[in-house]
């Protein structure tokens, strides 16, 4: 039973251009939602979070959105630069968890000069 | 500031042995986490440890155990080995344990099961 999923195995962008990156869960108990990047031979590291009270939270060129009836959230980069090229994996975790990780497949972003 | 380290890299093993994975945390990060991650199925949580004291435990067989010992170092054992343990096993360290999930994780070793 997979809770959180990336149905997007695969996105290709151009640079300056704006990367949406979605994820949909099935779990309503889930309460904090993590974006993570991983590169090649390297750990995931993270990237941007959202409480599930929030609907929106902005780092920098990364912004995430949550749609809590919908069960969606989305992370968009802008401008996408070619350093951006990773897998993301998209993560939620309950409270009373501790430290478990429920992490989406992921999704391979590509972005071209 | 050291990241997390796990040892080895890269192994590999033939069905039925067992294999020991070693991760030293960020210095002064109590809670470890580990991960498996194999094509097309993302990160799958195995176990936490906070403390010397396993807080949480994934879906997996006995044939997966860990521990955790006082200075926070933490070893994952996997017994009699199958081909589909075949995966990179990534550790993740926290100063905390606590739901808001930010990790930092190691590079992983990749166990090729044969």
């Amino acid at each position: 039973d997979q809770q959180v999923k990336q149905n997007s195995p695969s996105l290709s962008v151009q640079e300056g251009r704006i990367s949406i990156l979605n994820c949909d869960y099935t779990n309503s108990m889930f309460d904090y939602f993590l974006w993570y990047k991983k590169y090649p031979a390297e750990g995931p590291t993270f990237l941007i979070s959202i409480s599930s009270i929030k609907d929106k939270n902005e780092d920098g060129r990364f912004t995430v959105f949550l749609n809590k009836s919908a069960k969606h959230l989305s992370l968009h980069i802008v401008p996408s630069q070619p350093g951006d090229s990773a897998v993301y994996f998209c993560a939620a975790s309950f409270s009373g968890g501790y430290n478990k990780l429920i992490f989406g497949a992921g999704t391979r972003l590509a972005v071209h000069p | 500031k050291a990241g997390v380290t796990q040892t080895p890299r890269y192994l590999i093993k033939t069905r039925g042995q067992q294999v020991t994975l070693s991760c030293s945390p960020i210095s002064g990060h109590r809670s470890v986490s580990w991960y498996q991650q194999t094509p097309g199925q993302g990160l799958q949580f195995l176990f936490e440890y906070f403390s010397e004291t396993q807080r949480n435990k994934g879906n997996f067989p006995g044939r997966f155990s860990g521990r955790q010992f006082s200075n926070s170092r933490s070893e994952m054992n996997v017994s009699t080995l199958e081909l589909g343990d075949s995966a990179l096993y990534l550790c993740a360290s926290s100063l905390q344990s606590g739901s808001t999930g930010e990790l930092f994780f190691g590079e992983g070793s990749r166990l090729t099961v044969l």
